[in-house]
């Protein structure tokens, strides 16, 4: 079945540790993307990626990293010097680049900082 | 500065009848509408979208209305069904959306009682 898989489902770190999510899709789209979801909130986009090896942040990359080393695959390193962590992640692929391109969603991951 | 508003947090709506999601926006250069629903723990799933040059687009039980001078768009679900309870989300991009950059609204939980 053609999808995205996000990894883990679940997790949890402590204050001051690095932590990456997973995000992989076989559905052979060049768009990939990383959202954030709060309580009461919209989803607001952290990066965005168009092609291997190029990224842009949005909106919020403050304390994010990510990497595109490889067309499936776009992880996000959730750094200590994000400030406020504990969220839901959204991982999305599109066909291409496009303003009108419909966005497929991965499950997520809830992270939480304890 | 929330360009994409959902002022209702919640909806209510007895199984059978029509349910109304609206969704407002501020940016005028918006020219494409999305609505996602969202099942807890899962990610968004496309639902419906319309072009700023039309002003309704029907699928199935699923009708979005645009109304560009007023910057509103709603999504009627008739009839509704209990399997149609989940969080809707309304996105919106444009011309200074490089690429798929939706910028979405904060949702809305429909709860359809049977």
């Amino acid at each position: 079945d053609g999808g995205i898989t996000q990894s883990p489902k679940y997790l949890f770190r402590k204050e001051g540790q690095n932590v990456t999510l997973s995000c992989e899709q076989n559905l052979n789209h060049d768009a990939m993307y990383w959202y954030r979801q709060d309580p009461g909130q919209g989803l607001r986009l952290i990066y965005y990626s168009q092609i291997v090896n190029d990224f842009q942040k949005g909106d919020i990359a403050e304390g994010y990293s990510v990497s595109r080393e490889k067309k499936e695959s776009f992880p996000l390193t959730v750094t200590s010097a994000q400030k406020n962590p504990t969220a839901f992640y959204l991982c999305a692929s599109s066909i291409a680049l496009s303003n009108t391109g419909e966005l497929f969603f991965g499950e997520g991951s809830r992270l939480t900082v304890l | 500065d929330q360009q994409v508003k959902q002022n209702s947090p919640s909806l209510s709506v007895q199984e059978g009848r029509i349910s109304i999601l609206n969704c407002d926006y501020t940016n005028s250069m918006f020219d494409y509408f999305l609505w996602y629903k969202k099942y807890p723990a899962e990610g968004p799933t496309f639902l419906i979208s319309i072009s700023s040059i039309k002003d309704k687009n029907e699928d199935g039980r699923f009708t979005v209305f645009l109304n560009k001078s007023a910057k509103h768009l709603s999504l009627h679900i008739v009839p509704s069904q209990p399997g149609d309870s989940a969080v809707y989300f309304c996105a919106a991009s444009g011309a200074d959306n490089a690429g798929n950059m939706l910028t979405f609204g904060g949702g809305t939980r429909l709860m359809v009682k049977p």
